[in-house]
């Protein structure tokens, strides 16, 4: 497909246990963004990466949270020792050139369920 | 202070008449302000994007922007049924351009 993918589309985990969240964006789009949304909440911005430029980290809600983008494509959000409220919906979209220049296009989700 | 507050609703207004949606933000700085659209259970899709003061028309959509105030309001004309859904405003940070902080968003609801 032509669109933003992300996988899983739902994660059910323990507390305690580490998940991995995979996103393909759109092919040539050289921004990548990963967004939180909670239940009923907007979107809580987690980290940007524009091409090879090191990433914008400042949204990453504590250190065991962290994301890679491998050859300027497919990039892997990694939530190390889950809690309960790391429960939300992870949203990764891509852009052609970064938000300030054009539209950002959103992937499904994967929503993330920490028991 | 959020960065980006919006009302979060629900606003009902009937089939036909104009929706207002509006949004405060703390940048001073921001430079680019877009409207979303998200659908229950759906991902967000941008409807509008405006950089300068004024008024930007699209259809049935006007974005609004005051710089000034640090405001950003959309209209919606003729709303329809299928308007109803949680309008979320976004703006840049002027400390990263390609970084854009959303707000909570407002629920609409248009009534038949």
């Amino acid at each position: 497909g032509a669109g933003v993918s992300q996988s899983p589309s739902n994660k059910v985990t323990e507390k305690g246990k580490d998940v991995e969240l995979r996103c393909d964006p759109i092919s040539g789009h050289t921004a990548l963004y990963w967004y939180r949304q909670s239940l009923g909440q907007g979107l809580e911005f987690l980290i940007y990466f524009q091409g090879n430029s090191a990433p914008d980290k400042s949204g990453l809600p504590s250190d065991r949270f962290s994301a890679e983008r491998t050859g300027g494509s497919v990039s892997t959000l990694t939530i190390q020792r889950t809690q309960q409220e790391d429960s939300a919906v992870y949203l990764c979209a891509s852009s052609l050139r970064g938000a300030s220049a054009g539209e950002l296009f959103f992937g499904e989700g994967s929503r993330l369920t920490v028991l | 202070q959020k960065e980006v507050e919006q009302n979060s609703g629900p606003l009902s207004v009937p089939e036909g008449a104009i929706a207002s949606l509006n949004c405060t933000y703390s940048d001073r700085g921001s430079q680019s302000f877009f409207w979303y659209r998200q659908y229950s259970g759906k991902s967000p899709e941008l409807i509008m994007f405006i950089y300068s003061n004024g008024d930007k028309e699209d259809g049935r959509f006007t974005a609004q922007l005051n710089k000034a105030s640090q405001y950003v309001s959309l209209l919606i004309r003729d709303s329809q049924p299928s308007d109803s859904a949680t309008y979320l405003c976004a703006v840049t940070k002027s400390s990263s351009a390609s970084k854009i902080i959303f707000g909570s968003g407002t629920r609409l609801s248009i009534r038949p």
